[in-house]
């Protein structure tokens, strides 16, 4: 049974530069999230997707941020035009659809903005 | 407003010691789930339990236990003759009941057992 998958582990670049995440959910797994993670703070949810729709954003999420899950598998998060304040470790999740089922989360891509 | 407090930034203990890791939450939902995650320095949240706001008994795995009272709104967890490979980051979360919601996490607890 393999989890939640996520790619790169690390990403450093320079400020400016765009940056791509992908997630590999957990197969039979209809929901994805995203959070974001900065040092010692828990995770705060960026987006959601149920299948291929994203149902719904936070208000984290600036219009430099943009994310897809094309055919409801894997996903991706797209950061446009990098800022240091982007510095942190970018966390996905997916779960079933029942509102009780526990969230299952990846290693993470930590991103450094240089 | 729905908040999940940790008020213990860092705990440390020594082997053997039991501890007590404390979380208070706020929602004016009155159904609701809670969640405990550990976080290893490796990075990865693995879940440890969920709790449901109808069921108020308390859960014992192993060396693990939880303490869910909802007339003073916490969700305490207990690890038992603690060893040096529970040291990580606890974060507490909580879930409503409102379809996507994603989870509300506290800032976590830092728990480090020496030897």
């Amino acid at each position: 049974d393999t989890g939640v998958s996520q790619n790169p582990r690390h990403k450093i670049t320079k400020r400016g530069q765009n940056v791509t995440f992908r997630c590999d959910p957990i197969s039979e797994h209809n929901r994805l999230y995203w959070y974001r993670q900065t040092l010692g703070q828990g995770p705060e949810f960026l987006t959601y997707f149920q299948n291929e729709a994203q149902l719904e954003k936070s208000r984290l999420l600036s219009d430099r941020f943009s994310a897809e899950r094309p055919k409801g598998s894997f996903s991706t998060l797209e950061i446009q035009r990098t800022e240091q304040g982007d510095s942190a470790m970018y966390l996905c999740a997916s779960s079933l659809e029942r509102q009780d089922q526990p969230q299952h989360f990846g290693d993470g891509t930590r991103l450094s903005i240089l | 407003a729905q908040k999940v407090t940790q008020a213990q930034t860092e705990i440390s203990v020594v082997e053997k010691e039991d501890v007590t890791l404390d979380c208070v939450y706020e929602t004016r939902d009155t159904t609701y789930y809670l969640f405990w995650y550990k976080q290893p320095p490796s990075g990865e949240l693995v879940f440890l339990i969920r709790r449901n706001s109808f069921d108020e008994q308390n859960e014992i795995s192993g060396r693990y236990s939880w303490n869910f009272q909802k007339s003073t709104s916490s969700f305490n967890f207990t690890i038992t003759a603690s060893q040096v490979v529970d040291s990580a980051v606890y974060f507490c979360a909580l879930y409503l009941n409102q379809a996507g919601t994603a989870l509300i996490f506290g800032k976590g607890t830092t728990l480090s057992v020496s030897s």
